[in-house]
């Protein structure tokens, strides 16, 4: 069975400095794992997917890691803004879980101004 | 490209009555999942439907949750008899297949009174 997990729950720090974002999952096979951002009361966006054969993709001030072997991704966001402030979520797809996607518990970040 | 559309946005049911959610998936895509969310919890599987089958339905609760995604038209998250505890954000996700990049729609906040 797979199980995602998120470390740390919350987060907080000051704006401009880079927030680090941890993802852990049992089970390595998996097909790809995605990172969504929450706002309170609202649905998911997709921020990043890397695919089971990426070390690692980037968006803008986005980049994620995946070490597939050691069951690890990281989130790393440069020059962290105000509205960076939401929760993170980190989900993994995998033959382990049926295909669907399990999620980790979310990181919420406060970035103070 | 529209995106997951889900609706309605806000749902007020009082005890004992009938909830049905909407998801209509993303032009294109196939697979469609359930999630759903408590107040400040983490996002839990429910059910995943291709069209006209479920494929896993691990998550739902054995009694009074049904689900369905038919040849036409969206697919429909049933619960019927609502109980305070149902009470919940639920979430609904599309791909085009059942490794691709899930999408997920603003959900619908059920509230039993």
């Amino acid at each position: 069975k797979q199980e995602v997990t998120q470390i740390p729950a919350a987060l907080s720090v000051p704006e401009g400095e880079n927030l680090v974002l941890n993802c852990s999952f049992t089970d390595s096979a998996i097909y790809n794992l995605q990172w969504f951002r929450q706002d309170p009361g609202k649905g998911l966006t997709s921020l990043l997917l890397i695919q089971s054969s990426q070390r690692e993709q980037t968006s803008g001030r986005l980049n994620a890691s995946l070490d597939k072997s050691s069951g690890r991704s990281t989130l790393y966001i440069a020059a962290s803004q105000p509205g960076d402030s939401a929760t993170y979520l980190c989900a993994v797809r995998g033959s382990a879980a049926g295909n669907k996607l399990t999620f980790g518990g979310g990181t919420r970040v406060l970035v103070k101004p | 490209n529209a995106g997951v559309m889900q609706n309605p946005r806000h749902l007020v049911r009082r005890r004992g009555q009938e909830a049905r959610l909407r998801c209509s998936p993303m032009k294109g895509h196939s697979h469609v999942y359930w999630y759903r969310q408590l107040p400040e919890e983490g996002l839990k599987f429910m059910v995943y439907l291709q069209k006209e089958n479920i494929i896993d339905e691990s998550g739902m609760p054995k009694e009074r949750f049904s689900a369905e995604f038919p040849k036409e038209g969206p697919s429909i998250l049933r619960i019927q008899q609502v109980v305070r505890g149902d009470s919940a954000a639920y979430f609904c996700a599309s791909s085009a297949s059942d490794t691709r990049e899930a999408f997920f729609g603003q959900g619908t906040r059920l509230t039993v009174v």
